[in-house]
């Protein structure tokens, strides 16, 4: 069965400091999201993607974050400079027809900004 | 938006005891997804179920649209079934999740 996948597993960064996460989505998906989880809470939007450019975003997608899907597999999330409160879980998921379709969740990367 | 809201918020259960989840909405739905995350952190599907039932094993799922809830039933629990299973519900193009019930299965 496809999977989504994500790198890296476990990301520490400095404050300050630019990450970027990579996704691969399930191939005949064509709607691609990225959510965040800080530990011990529930899973919060962020922003999702379709066709090229983004759909919908959240308050917490603020101008530190982009995405990107560069070359037709990948799907990228971008935090420019890194702060604190930005150490949480970021799932990436996708679907084949969008919100009202079953969103498949890849294992995450956990993400540690000292 | 919508609200979802889970309870109960914390469950303990011995192996082999049944136990039933409940989620509420505050608005239709298209889109209501059951997940199970793991110890690791992992989001693990259980059911896609905007309406009507499903079993898949141990488990099986019910939504009333028409009265905005949906219940998960896990039958003869096992200590892997420990973790905590997040309802969530499509929103404004993304889904909207509650705040999840931690279950723990005891030995």
């Amino acid at each position: 069965e496809p999977e989504v996948t994500q790198t890296p597993s476990h990301q520490v960064t400095q404050m300050g400091q630019e990450v970027i996460l990579r996704c691969v989505p399930i191939s005949n998906h064509l709607y691609f999201y990225w959510y965040r989880q800080i530990l011990g809470q529930k899973v919060e939007f962020l922003v999702s993607f379709y066709n090229n450019e983004i759909s919908e975003k959240s308050e917490i997608f603020d101008d530190q974050f982009s995405v990107e899907r560069p070359d037709g597999s990948n799907f990228t999330l971008k935090i420019r400079s890194t702060k604190l409160e930005d150490s949480a879980m970021y799932f990436c998921a996708g679907s084949r027809t969008g919100s009202t379709d079953t969103q498949y969740f890849g294992p995450g990367t956990r993400l540690t900004v000292l | 938006g919508i609200q979802v809201e889970q309870s109960p918020p914390d469950l303990i259960l011995q192996e082999g005891a049944n136990s039933t989840l409940r989620c509420n909405f505050s608005d239709s739905v298209n889109n209501l997804q059951w997940f199970h995350q793991n110890p690791w952190g992992q989001l693990i599907n259980l059911f896609y179920i905007p309406s009507g039932t499903k079993q898949n094993g141990r488990l099986s799922a019910t939504t009333v649209a028409t009265e905005r809830y949906s219940l998960l039933y896990i039958s003869s629990s096992q200590t892997t079934d420990s973790g905590v299973y997040f309802c969530a519900v499509d929103g404004k193009d993304a889904l909207n999740f509650g705040k999840g019930t931690s279950l723990l299965v005891t030995p």
